[in-house]
């Protein structure tokens, strides 16, 4: 089956500075890479996602980019700001219809004013 | 947006008793849920795959007949705690998948609930 894997495990940034977390995954069928943010004690919300169509996406400060061939995607942070303090979780799914979906490990990510 | 609404926010309950978690998506319908568990600063665990109409489908290490999947309808999912131990205090999560496949827009979204916080006594 897929193996996610994701780091760092935790990340420290002065605000304003850009925050990097990489993932790589094993199956090459999997064809959809989202990026979930949750907050302590709350729900993971979906922040921003790709498809393996499309080699870089970007929504205001946060962007994510594919490498098909080395099987790794990553998110960019950039002007981190002291709310973006936060787990993030990458994840992998397969096929079109995604019934199954492989997480990381996550990312203790912490922004200092 | 897709809302998935999940019940009890937390529960407290005596060793030995059953407990039910309801997962419901409110403006959708989603032919599979997922159940996931969450232990503190870690990931999260995918325990089963909730299919509609049909029996869940248990990953390897999940004991089917302590975690009990039900899902009855296109907006519903369950799971049953049963014969609850103190070790199976734990954040529980549930997510769901809009059914409506429509080519290269949301088709693969996860929505998640906000989780379930099981303490057994």
């Amino acid at each position: 089956g897929e193996n996610v894997e994701q780091h760092p495990s935790t990340l420290s940034v002065q605000e304003g500075d850009s925050a990097v977390i990489k993932c790589t995954y094993s199956d090459s069928a999997s064809n959809y890479f989202p990026w979930y943010k949750q907050e302590l004690g709350k729900r993971p919300q979906l922040i921003i996602d790709i498809r393996s169509n499309v080699g870089e996406k970007k929504d205001q400060r946060i962007a994510v980019t594919l490498n098909k061939t080395a099987k790794h995607f990553s998110l960019h942070i950039t002007e981190t700001q002291p709310e973006d303090s936060a787990v993030y979780f990458c994840a992998a799914s397969i096929g079109r219809t995604g019934n199954q979906f492989y997480f990381g490990t996550g990312t203790s990510l912490t922004v200092i004013p | 947006g897709a809302v998935v609404s999940q019940h009890p926010s937390r529960v407290i309950c005596k060793s030995g008793t059953s407990v039910k978690i309801e997962c419901r998506s409110l403006d959708f319908q989603a032919t599979t849920m997922f159940w996931y568990r969450q232990f503190p600063k870690q990931s999260l665990m995918l325990m089963a795959t909730s299919n509609e109409g049909s029996k869940a489908t248990y990953e390897q290490g999940v004991e089917k007949d302590k975690f009990l999947i039900n899902h009855a309808s296109l907006t519903l999912s369950t799971l049953t705690v049963t014969s609850a131990h103190p070790e199976d205090s734990s954040f529980y999560i549930c997510s769901a998948r809009d059914s409506g496949y429509r080519p290269y827009s949301g088709a693969n979204v996860l929505t998640f609930g906000a989780g379930s916080r099981l303490t057994v006594l």
